[in-house]
């Protein structure tokens, strides 16, 4: 059964800690993207990677972190330089050109205690 | 910085009524548009795309295009009250990235 798993579904962080979110892909899609979503707005891309070992700052890549090791696996840190961390964060893919649809992973609630 | 645009509702629609979402976009090169449709608290899941000027149908989703005006709908026939979530507008700009909209609340009345 094809498709994007992140986990954990929950992730709570305290101050000075560094988390990581994961995802993972089976639909052997070579594009990586991994969002932020506040309430009432859209998203917004912090980082994304085109293949194996390259990924590309987005929009707010501050105080977060990626690697790119494997095709199927694209996880996200979120640094203790991340000020205000509290968002849905949501991990997508594509086969590989912007042309082409992106899938969703179920996403990852980050809450500051 | 390049844009895309919905008016974020809500909008409220009887049940078996039309539903009409609208979405401008500033990058004149963005080539391919999708619709997404997000649940609150869930992640957000695909509708439609549409890549050609005029209509493209399925269901009882309708996507419309107009590149000229950097302008594209989407008509929900039939609106159900499980239609009730908020739909985002998605364009793509440049080789790999994608700008999404704030996303229009759609409420179906019983």
């Amino acid at each position: 059964d094809g498709g994007i798993t992140q986990s954990p579904k929950y992730l709570f962080r305290k101050e000075g800690q560094n988390v990581t979110l994961s995802c993972e892909q089976n639909l052997n899609h070579d594009a990586m993207y991994w969002y932020r979503q506040d309430p009432g707005q859209g998203l917004r891309l912090i980082y994304y990677s085109q293949i194996v070992n390259d990924f590309q700052k987005g929009d707010i890549a501050e105080g977060y972190s990626v690697s790119r090791e494997k095709k199927e696996s694209f996880p996200l840190t979120v640094t203790s330089a991340q000020k205000n961390p509290t968002a849905f964060y949501l991990c997508a893919s594509s086969i590989g050109l912007a042309r082409e649809t992106q899938y969703f992973g179920p996403g990852t609630r980050l809450l500051v205690l | 910085q390049k844009e895309v645009e919905q008016n974020s509702g809500p909008l409220s629609v009887p049940e078996g009524a039309i539903a009409s979402l609208n979405c401008t976009y500033s990058d004149r090169g963005s080539q391919s548009f999708f619709w997404y449709r997000q649940y609150s608290g869930k992640s957000p899941e695909l509708i439609m795309f549409i890549y050609s000027n005029g209509d493209k149908e399925d269901g009882r989703f309708t996507a419309q295009l107009n590149k000229a005006s950097q302008y594209v709908s989407l008509l929900i026939r039939d609106s159900q009250p499980s239609d009730s979530a908020t739909y985002l507008c998605a364009v793509t700009s440049g080789t790999y990235k994608y700008i999404f909209g704030t996303g229009t609340r759609l409420k179906v009345l019983a």
